[in-house]
């Protein structure tokens, strides 16, 4: 079983839709959890961190379940910048220098 | 600011040749990384350095050598190119610590890198 896994998607979105979608992690002590972005053949980038309470940055939310061991990020009224593929990032212990990348997950926002 | 530049950018090796990937950082992060990306896998950690003169085996690290001789330099050395190799590299850096600092990896642009 992969320690972070995401539905690959793609997720097809008309714009001003929301759109939501999971991660599941498997090690329970898991310690931090992180959404970053990819876009077509670049790199990836931080978009947010996940806290325990959930937090909101603009049109994005994201949520965490210990109980159930997931994460989920949701997008309101999207736009077509916001198409690309989001991945799902766990840090499992708090003194461990890597972070576990789930597969991604493709959103893509048509006109 | 530059940040985190890999070169090349672009390689095709033939099976058994050897090449390094180069990864600067110009942030003073303590921390370097390389990841591969291959499709359907997600990214993948090679090796890591938690500073200068210090590697670490990370998931995938066989076939691969890395070092650290200077803070802002992590080279990822092939010494006989497999198909099996060929892939999308990353280079990443972070801040020191368990703080949320070490929590934001600044990626380099990438490496593609086809074995014939």
């Amino acid at each position: 079983r992969k320690e972070v896994e995401q539905d690959p998607g793609p997720f097809n979105v008309p714009e001003g839709a929301t759109v939501a979608f999971n991660c599941t992690y498997s090690n329970s002590a898991s310690q931090s959890f992180f959404w970053y972005r990819q876009d077509c053949r670049k790199e990836p980038k931080l978009l947010m961190s996940v806290y325990s309470s959930g937090n909101e940055d603009g049109r994005f939310t994201a949520q965490l379940n210990r109980a159930s061991q997931y994460i989920s990020l949701l997008i309101r009224d999207s736009k077509l910048s916001d198409s690309a593929t989001y991945l799902c990032v766990v840090r499992f212990f708090s003194n461990d220098y890597k972070l576990s990348f789930g597969a991604g997950t493709t959103v893509t926002v048509r006109a | 600011n530059a940040g985190v530049t890999q070169t090349p950018k672009f390689r095709v090796l033939k099976t058994g040749q050897s090449m390094t990937l180069l990864c600067a950082q110009d942030m003073n992060h303590e921390y370097m990384y390389w990841y591969r990306q291959d499709p359907g896998m997600g990214l993948r950690l090679i090796h890591y350095s938690v500073g200068e003169g210090t590697t670490a085996k990370g998931e995938v690290p066989d076939g691969y050598n890395v070092s650290r001789l200077k803070k802002q330099n992590f080279l990822l050395g092939l010494e006989s190119a497999a198909p099996s190799q060929t892939s999308v590299y990353f280079c990443a850096s972070s801040s020191a610590g368990a703080s949320s600092g070490a929590n934001v990896l600044t990626f380099g642009a990438g490496s593609r890198l086809t074995v014939l």
